[in-house]
């Protein structure tokens, strides 16, 4: 059984781009969540999609956002990049309607220059 | 709102002894999960170990196993039989069972080295 697939697993964007990032859950699981990795604030929580919906939004700015399509894969974007955008962005599949763990991507490492 | 607090920001372990990770966290729901997870060099963030707060019996995993004080809101890691492998940042975390969304919340890591 594959596990969740993240692409790609390294990105270099100039302040001011837009990104978009993809995350493939395990087959079967219909959750997609997404978290920022950074050494200074650690692992927060972006959102998180089932069937289509946001079902539930972290602190963060408008510019990030996200969906998710009806084979469950979602994508990730950030839109006018800053400095402070670079980060492991990891993305993590659950089973969907009742969630009680999660299994995690290898990350997309981001790099703002 | 949860927190996740993991007081040991860096520890080290002989090869073949034994390391206990602390994590504390705070919550008022009832129904939750918490994780251990793992995360090595290569940053795929892999999952040690899960607990049901209902259940009063600590979770093992081969090597690892948790002590769970669900009064002293304490969920402790323990790793038997260090291994050179184990050598990685290690995160507890809180699921709320009650929202369904999967939202983890994070402690911010353990960095583990096991020395040979």
């Amino acid at each position: 059984k594959a596990g969740v697939t993240q692409t790609p697993r390294y990105l270099i964007k100039t302040r001011g781009q837009q990104v978009t990032l993809s995350c493939s859950p395990i087959s079967g699981h219909r959750s997609v969540s997404w978290y920022q990795q950074t050494p200074g604030q650690g692992l927060q929580f972006l959102f998180e999609y089932f069937s289509e919906t946001q079902r539930n939004k972290g602190n963060f700015p408008g510019r990030f956002s996200g969906r998710q399509f009806s084979n469950s894969r979602s994508e990730m974007n950030v839109s006018t990049l800053e400095l402070g955008d670079s980060a492991l962005y990891l993305c993590a599949s659950g089973r969907g309607s009742e969630n009680t763990e999660a299994f995690f991507g290898q990350g997309t490492r981001l790099t703002v220059v | 709102a949860q927190t996740v607090t993991q007081s040991q920001p860096e520890m080290s372990v002989q090869e073949a002894e034994t390391v206990t990770l602390s994590c504390t966290y705070d919550t008022s729901e009832s129904n939750y999960y918490l994780f251990w997870y793992k995360q090595p060099p290569s940053r795929q963030m892999i999952l040690v170990i899960r607990q049901e707060a209902y259940k009063q019996q600590n979770a093992t995993e081969n090597r690892f196993s948790v002590n769970f004080q669900k009064a002293a809101k304490s969920f402790s890691l323990k790793i038997s039989d260090s291994q050179l492998g184990d050598t990685a940042m290690y995160f507890c975390a809180f699921m709320n069972g009650s929202s369904n969304t999967g939202k983890l919340i994070f402690g911010q890591g353990t960095t583990l080295q096991v020395k040979p």
